[in-house]
């Protein structure tokens, strides 16, 4: 496609419920990012793929927080046992590869809230 | 660790008049710099980037930063902004030793009087 695309748009979920959020980069993208955008939080990084290589995870906030990216393309950030605290925009974002240079684009996001 | 500082969080201005944005970063060296928008609703889009050369960058939308090494700042202007430009943006830092990962401040979110 010609953007990043995330679904779904919106997830309203019972708190304790896992949800499982999509990102489908721009074609050719070899990166891909996770944010999350919350109130009093800002913006902040979650994981990063970069080819084959081993995903970057240091930004995931505990262990119910996972993320995998098949063939390359497709990744699903998924959270298990949700809290109100997970409450938040997730961003999904791929560039081209070297950071350097590379624009890194992003989705419109997952609206999450969970209840 | 990098971080970035936008003391703004809330700006007003007329539309017509001139628009400046503020954004001071912490990082050792020379880090890559950009501006991002996001419209109410909508995904983060890219203004401008610095990477290295001329200090003075121009993106989209009629919006230009510059790039000042001695007061590790990189702010955000536009000379005369539209009703449109109501939004909210955002500084960020990349260092590639960290990971290719972005760095972002708060945001500042700007209103257009009319």
């Amino acid at each position: 496609g010609a953007g990043v695309s995330q679904s779904p748009s919106n997830k309203v979920t019972e708190k304790g419920k896992d949800v499982e959020l999509r990102c489908d980069p721009i074609s050719g993208h070899t990166a891909l990012y996770w944010y999350r955008q919350s109130l009093g939080q800002g913006l902040e990084f979650l994981i990063y793929f970069q080819g084959n290589s081993a995903p970057d995870k240091s930004g995931l906030p505990s262990d119910r927080f996972s993320a995998e990216r098949t063939g390359g393309s497709v990744s699903t950030l998924t959270i298990q046992r949700t809290q109100q605290e997970d409450s938040a925009v997730y961003l999904c974002a791929s560039s081209q590869g070297q950071f350097s240079g590379n624009t890194i684009y992003f989705g419109e996001g997952s609206w999450l809230t969970v209840v | 660790a990098q971080s970035v500082t936008q003391p703004d969080i809330h700006i007003t201005v007329s539309e017509g008049a001139s628009l400046e944005l503020r954004c001071n970063y912490s990082y050792g060296a020379t880090p890559y710099l950009f501006w991002y928008v996001q419209s109410p609703g909508q995904g983060l889009q890219l203004l401008l980037k610095y990477f290295s050369g001329d200090t003075l960058v121009q993106g989209i939308k009629g919006f230009e930063a510059e790039f000042k090494r001695s007061q590790s700042s990189f702010n955000l202007r536009k000379p005369s902004v539209h009703w449109s430009d109501a939004a909210e943006y955002f500084c960020a830092v990349g260092v590639k030793a960290a990971g290719n990962k972005l760095t972002f401040g708060g945001g500042t979110r700007v209103l257009v009087k009319p």
